[in-house]
């Protein structure tokens, strides 16, 4: 059963960087497309980007200056770093697996942005 | 961008009856559409993709239909663990988009 849990700060201040990990269980990152989706609180599901196992990556044009993902294969994890945030990045940050039909995701991490 | 709308917002329905979810692409999107299910402090389900191909392990009572712009999601019976959010997602076109969601209450 493949499980993946997202960990980083609660509460970042506006203008500096948003940083997240995935942890994955059950299932080697190599191999597949892995992905971030956030959910503003009361609103829809927002897609961010993906990367696949190569390193190959691809970002929603609206963040694509401020994205950017990696990942670990030796811990099996993968990451996303948002920089330059405002108050609009608060959200609910759910890391996935698959590109474009996700279909395990994880619980997710919320993020404040406030000073 | 594709704008993706749902329809109706809240949708009120009697466990074992039957609940019909609707989802509109502003754009033909063919049969790139996905559904999923979120219950609260979860992430969301994959139900359906492919417009009606249902995803490993969900139920037979969840059917998706359409094609273009028009689509649906049909739960045959509702049973209390369907009370849930229902997404639809668009993959036709980059970046991938979501609706707003239709929130399946008890009646």
């Amino acid at each position: 059963q493949v499980q993946l849990q997202e960990s980083g700060p609660g509460l970042v201040k506006p203008s500096d960087t948003l940083s997240l990990t995935c942890s994955v269980s059950g299932a080697s990152i190599s191999g597949s497309y892995w992905s971030w989706i956030r959910q503003p609180p009361g609103k829809g599901l927002e897609w961010i980007g993906y990367i696949h196992s190569s390193g190959t990556t691809h970002y929603n044009p609206s963040l694509n200056s401020r994205v950017t993902l990696s990942l670990d294969t030796s811990k099996n994890q993968f990451s996303l770093k948002l920089t330059s945030v405002t108050a609009a990045d608060t959200a609910v940050y759910h890391c996935a697996r698959g590109s474009p039909v996700p279909d395990n995701w994880g619980q997710g991490a919320l993020v404040t942005v406030s000073s | 961008e594709i704008v993706m709308t749902q329809s109706p917002a809240t949708l009120s329905v009697s466990p074992g009856e039957r609940a019909t979810l609707s989802c509109r692409a502003s754009q033909s999107i063919s049969s790139n559409l996905a559904w999923y299910q979120q219950k609260p402090g979860l992430g969301p389900r994959l139900l359906i993709y492919g417009a009606s191909t249902r995803a490993t392990g969900i139920s037979a009572r969840f059917s998706g239909s359409g094609s273009g712009t028009e689509f649906t999601l049909t739960i045959s019976s509702l049973q209390s663990e369907d009370f849930a959010v229902y997404y639809c997602q668009q993959y036709n076109n980059w970046p991938p988009t979501f609706g707003q969601g239709t929130k399946v209450e008890i009646k």
